[in-house]
């Protein structure tokens, strides 16, 4: 059973904040790492992908890969109100290159 | 640009009844499709994948079913809908090579 885990929060910071979202996942023969944000009630939307082990930075967000841990997280600099949703994170896996999801972690950002 | 279009939106549906939920990509070919299902406060589970036209592909054994008619269109159906077959389902899309997936809006499903 291949899996990712994540913790489900939920996880509260104060407007300015860096929010950090971390996630783990099973198959070591996993190559592509996804973070989605789903507001409530809404469908996923895709924030930030990484291939390769470091950090990759798009604006506020930095997602960070460790494959050697099969670790992947999530930081949001200068967290924002509307930054208030829950996080998945999903791993490539399959030949069809299905993902796997994690079940979220919900984020609260306090003005 | 590519977009992905699912409906209907909401849908109420009685025990027992049929259901077709439809999926279709425009601005692409050829696009890998897969179905999920969210049930509340839970994370997304996958259905179905298809990489081709006729190509399904099932994850979960239930009493669902996945057809791709044409290149981009991916429709799920039940004959008989079940109480525990509510959720929120969603259609993704990717031109596949490890690309990110792209989600539909989404249809609420309810079952009385």
């Amino acid at each position: 059973q291949k899996e990712v885990e994540q913790n489900s929060g939920p996880l509260s910071v104060p407007e300015g904040a860096i929010a950090s979202l971390n996630c783990t996942y099973s198959d070591r023969g996993s190559q592509s790492f996804f973070w989605y944000r789903q507001y409530s009630g809404k469908s996923p939307e895709l924030i930030m992908f990484i291939y390769s082990n470091g950090d990759k930075e798009d604006g506020r967000f930095t997602a960070q890969l460790n494959k050697a841990s099969q670790y992947v997280s999530l930081l949001i600099r200068d967290s924002q109100p509307s930054d208030s949703a829950t996080y998945l994170c999903a791993v490539n896996t399959g030949s069809a290159r299905q993902l796997t999801f994690g079940s979220g972690t919900q984020l609260t950002v306090l003005p | 640009s590519q977009t992905i279009h699912q409906w209907p939106a909401t849908l109420v549906q009685p025990v027992g009844s049929p259901l077709s939920l439809e999926c279709t990509v425009e601005g692409t070919s050829n696009p890998n499709l897969y179905w999920y299902r969210q049930a509340a406060g839970r994370g997304l589970q996958l259905l179905f994948y298809s990489v081709g036209i006729g190509q399904i592909s099932s994850e979960v054994p239930q009493n669902l079913s996945a057809s791709r008619p044409q290149d981009r269109q991916f429709i799920l159906s039940s004959k008989k809908l079940l109480l525990s077959d509510s959720g929120f389902y969603l259609c993704a899309w990717t031109p596949g090579g490890g690309q990110p997936q792209h989600f539909g809006d989404g249809t609420r499903l309810s079952i009385l």
